[in-house]
C-alpha cells in the first residue's frame, strides 16, 4: 500500500493567517491527490481534487499543488469556519489510501 | 442532490458479521462513471479504504480485509451493501458509505457515517 504522510500533525493559526498542510507519499503518485475537510461528527467534503482542481462550492481561499511526492494544501485567508481537520488522499492505486489528518484550530 | 445514507445494526458480537447497506437517493446508482465505496474510521488507523462496487457488480476489496469482505449492489432498490465477517474489536468504527469517481478516484459524496461497535 501507499502510505500517505501529513505535516504536521496540528496547528493553530490566527484569522487571516495563511496556512499550509503537507502531504508526501511514499511512492509517486502524479497528480492522484485529492483532499478533504472534516468536522467533528461529520463525513469528510472534498475540497480539492487531482491536486488543484477545486470541488464545486469550495471556497476560492482554498488552494492545491504539487506533483508525485510533494502536495501542499493552501488556505490564504483563514476564517474560523476553516476549523477542521484535513485529510489527503492518493487515488493512483488501490488501495486508495488516506493520510493521518492535519487538525487546523483557529486561536 | 445526491444523498448517501447507511443502514444497519450499530452492536456486532464478536465472530459474527456486520452487515450494512447503503441507499442512494437524488441520483442513480448505475451512473456510468461512478464507483460505491465503503469507508471507515476508526480512533487507532483514521480512514481506511475497505473496498468498491460498480453498478455491473465489479467488486474490488481492500487486501488487508479481502477474506472477510463482501459486496452487493442492488440497482433496483438503489443500494449497495457491506459484509464484513468475523469481526473482532478492532473492526469498531464509523463506517461511511460515498461515491467515488472512477478515473480520478475522488470520493465527493459521503453518508453521514455509522457507528457499529464490536462488543459482546
Amino acid at each position: 500500500d501507499i502510505q500517505m504522510t501529513q505535516s504536521p500533525p496540528s496547528l493553530s493559526a490566527s484569522v487571516g493567517d495563511r496556512v499550509t498542510i503537507t502531504c508526501r507519499p511514499s511512492q509517486s503518485i502524479a497528480t492522484f491527490l485529492n483532499w478533504y475537510q472534516q468536522k467533528p461528527g461529520k463525513a469528510p467534503r472534498l475540497l480539492v481534487y487531482s491536486t488543484s482542481t477545486l470541488q464545486s462550492g469550495v471556497p476560492s481561499r482554498f488552494s492545491g499543488s504539487g506533483s508525485g511526492t510533494d502536495f501542499s494544501l493552501t488556505i490564504t485567508s483563514l476564517q474560523p469556519e476553516d476549523s477542521a481537520t484535513y485529510y489527503c488522499q492518493q487515488s493512483h492505486t488501490v488501495p486508495f489510501t488516506f493520510g493521518p489528518g492535519t487538525k487546523v484550530e483557529i486561536k | 442532490q445526491l444523498q448517501l445514507q447507511e443502514s444497519g445494526p450499530g452492536l456486532v458480537k464478536p465472530s459474527e458479521t456486520l452487515s450494512l447497506i447503503c441507499t442512494v437517493s437524488g441520483g442513480s446508482i448505475s451512473d456510468s462513471p461512478y464507483n460505491w465505496d465503503w469507508i471507515r474510521q476508526s480512533p487507532g488507523k483514521g480512514l481506511e479504504s475497505i473496498g468498491t462496487i460498480y453498478y455491473r457488480g465489479t467488486t474490488l476489496y481492500s487486501p488487508s480485509l479481502n477474506s472477510r469482505v463482501t459486496m452487493s449492489v442492488d440497482t433496483s432498490e438503489n443500494q449497495f451493501s457491506l459484509k464484513l465477517s468475523s469481526v473482532t474489536a478492532a473492526d469498531t468504527a464509523v463506517y461511511f458509505c460515498a461515491r467515488r469517481r472512477r478515473q480520478m478516484g475522488y470520493f465527493d459524496y459521503w453518508g453521514q457515517g455509522v457507528l457499529v461497535t464490536v462488543s459482546s
